[in-house]
């Protein structure tokens, strides 16, 4: 399995709170990935990078930011949480464009 | 219009069977695609890429027409193992869609 850890893994908080999520790699991969999974909606891409310190918007950018100073750490932020925002939080990484992604193990965020 | 567009089924079928889904997307200029598997509550792993002239790996066949824009995926002889929610997934630049999956239920 590819080397990728996110944390934390479940966390509860209230609406209004921030949040920082965070996605470690030991592959040294270029691209990064953050992707919430609804029922119904599938996995949509909320940010994504191409190096460190190069971040592009997803479909689902906003109330979210991201960065990335460090090739192996990805961070996600919810600026202040909302309740839909309650979701399956994945990572992903992959070494080239056009290749397959390799997912962590995902964040269950409840926000009430 | 969702990018990519799968039936969720579900799929029940008996141990042995062949099953087959299918999976539209709407970007002509799609670069890359894939199959992924996800069990209950895991992440999302790759199956299988889908090559512009099929590929199969063991039971596994996957088929890609362009000029239609879907994807396809064969599963023969279904094992228990197999059930599971089956992802299509398509590459555009540098953002991957993800249609919100077929579950497929194998049964004894």
């Amino acid at each position: 399995d590819a080397g990728i850890t996110q944390s934390p893994r479940h966390k509860v908080t209230e609406t209004g709170t921030p949040v920082t999520l965070r996605c470690h790699q030991t592959e040294n991969h270029r691209y990064m990935y953050w992707y919430r999974q609804d029922p119904g909606h599938g996995l949509r891409l909320i940010h994504y990078s191409y190096g460190v310190k190069d971040t592009d918007k997803g479909e689902v950018s906003d109330g979210y930011s991201v960065s990335r100073s460090k090739t192996e750490d990805f961070l996600l932020t919810l600026e202040s949480a909302t309740s839909s925002q309650t979701s399956v939080y994945f990572c992903a990484i992959s070494a080239n464009q056009g290749v397959e992604q390799f997912f962590g193990p995902g964040t269950r965020l409840t926000v009430l | 219009r969702k990018e990519v567009e799968q039936d969720p089924g579900p799929f029940n079928v008996p141990e042995g069977a062949t099953v087959a889904f299918n999976c539209t997307y709407s970007n002509s200029a799609s670069q890359s695609f894939f199959w992924y598997r996800q069990d209950c509550r895991k992440e999302p792993k790759l199956l299988m890429s889908v090559y512009s002239s099929g590929n199969e790996d063991g039971r596994f066949t996957a088929q890609l027409n362009r000029a239609s824009q879907y994807i396809s995926l064969l599963i023969r002889d279904s094992k228990l193992s197999d059930s599971a929610t089956y992802l299509c997934v398509v590459k555009n630049f540098n953002k991957f869609y993800f249609g919100s999956g077929t579950k497929l239920n194998v049964k004894p």
